[in-house]
């Protein structure tokens, strides 16, 4: 049982390149989401999932894509990358019955320079 | 949105000793989760507490949620106890937690 998975765990992007971090969970979760951290800060919901084909914003969506084809994956995607995203980008499920906790994936450290 | 506040912003303690951290939020919730981010940066959930108490070793949180805080015990602390400890709290439905600034602890031997 691999919990949920991120990769690449680091990535060096140059200034208006586009990438895609990847996240998948084994658990059979619903509910996925990102967030990204700054150095020293909390966490901030970028996008979420309720389940395959369903997408919302959170709190600072703005310069990234989500989507949700299966239930099992809900990759990140980065178009025209900028300095402001350069942050630690972190992956997690949840299940929507009884125990909400959630899972963290072990995160994406990207710079972009 | 909803407000999270946690106190205190940092926290140094010796080994063996016990603590306790806040965490005060601005509206009700329908769900708070305490989680532990270790020196390497991983996120561990320790607590699904929107109400009520629990316990698990040396740790144990207790949610007040009428009065809007939750506190987070931390008992015969150890080494690995240190790290950045959060609290995020859910007001609606969907689970999207907003998670406040973090106590960063550190245990020294």
């Amino acid at each position: 049982n691999a919990g949920v998975t991120q990769t690449p765990k680091f990535r060096i992007l140059k200034i208006g390149q586009s990438m895609t971090l990847q996240c998948a969970q084994d658990m059979n979760h619903n509910y996925m989401y990102w967030y990204r951290q700054d150095p020293g800060m909390g966490l901030k919901l970028i996008y979420y999932s309720v389940g395959a084909g369903i997408t919302d914003k959170g709190e600072v969506p703005n310069g990234y894509n989500v989507s949700r084809s299966t239930t099992e994956d809900f990759p990140l995607r980065l178009e025209l990358a900028a300095p402001s995203q350069t942050s630690v980008y972190f992956c997690a499920s949840s299940d929507r019955l009884g125990n909400y906790g959630y899972t963290f994936g072990s995160g994406t450290r990207l710079t972009v320079v | 949105g909803i407000q999270v506040e946690q106190s205190p912003p940092d926290l140094i303690l010796q080994e063996g000793a016990n603590s306790t951290l806040r965490c005060n939020f601005s509206d009700s919730v329908n769900n708070l989760q305490w989680f532990h981010q270790n020196p390497w940066g991983q996120l561990i959930n320790l607590f699904y507490i929107p109400s009520g108490t629990k316990q698990n070793g040396r740790l144990s949180a207790t949610t007040v949620a009428t009065e809007r805080y939750s506190l987070l015990y931390i008992s015969s602390s150890q080494t690995t106890d240190s790290g950045v400890y959060f609290c995020a709290v859910d007001a609606a439905a969907g689970n999207k937690l907003t998670f406040g600034g973090g106590t960063r602890v550190l245990v020294k031997p």
